[in-house]
């Protein structure tokens, strides 16, 4: 039972334009919501959180949004760099942490 | 950042025998350690948690008999896979964490174990 699911395993976009990565979720009663990024072989690090009370979290360039009615939540990045390019996961934690496949994100110069 | 180290890298083992990997956080004193296994092309699934001084809770499907978890200190977490298997070759990944709610998990760069 695939609770959290990233159902675009690729995503490609110019350098500047905005890269917008996209998560559902199913169960309801996840209280936070995280996205990490992951480089080849590194481990994922942390980007930006959101707790399930609130609708809108931004970092820097990088934003979060949570519908809780569509159980969806996405990431923007304006604007998209290089550097940026790297698998990115969603995450849902109620208690611990389940997290979605992944989508690898290539900016293009 | 807080910084976790993962030893091996990378394993290749011979069917039977036994894999023990390391996880330390370098800065910091976890309370909490998590290890994660993950598939090609699929996400990361937690296997058990550890807190410092107790037993692993192992998740469901876990067999703790073959995946050995050791929170030794507030530093170090060794995984063991134990007569391992060519169905046990994957990515192992730990993380560390400072309080037990596990919001804030530092990861490490992960373990290639293939089994032959």
């Amino acid at each position: 039972d695939q609770q959290v699911k990233q159902n675009s395993p690729s995503l490609s976009v110019q350098e500047g334009r905005i890269s917008i990565l996209n998560c559902d979720y199913t169960n309801s009663m996840f209280d936070y919501f995280l996205w990490y990024k992951k480089y080849p072989a590194e481990g994922p690090t942390f980007l930006i959180s959101i707790s399930s009370i609130k609708d809108k979290n931004e970092d820097g360039r990088f934003t979060v949004f949570l519908n809780k009615s569509a159980k969806h939540l996405s990431l923007h990045i304006v604007p998209s760099q290089p550097g940026d390019s790297a698998v990115y996961f969603c995450a849902a934690r109620r208690g611990k942490l389940i997290f979605g496949q992944g989508t690898t994100l290539q900016v293009k110069p | 950042g807080a910084v976790v180290s993962q030893h091996p890298s990378r394993v290749i083992c011979k069917s039977g025998t036994s894999v023990k990997i390391e996880c330390r956080s370098l800065d910091f004193q976890a309370t909490t350690m998590f290890w994660y296994r993950q598939f090609p092309k699929q996400s990361l699934m937690l296997m058990a948690t550890s807190n410092e001084g107790s037993k692993a809770t192992y998740e469901q499907g876990v067999e703790k008999d073959k995946f050995l978890i050791n929170h030794a200190s507030l530093t170090l977490s060794t995984l063991t896979v134990t007569s391992a298997h060519p169905e046990d070759s994957s990515f192992y990944i730990c993380s560390a964490s400072v309080g037990r709610g596990g919001l804030e998990q530092y990861f490490g760069p992960g373990t290639r174990l293939t089994v032959t």
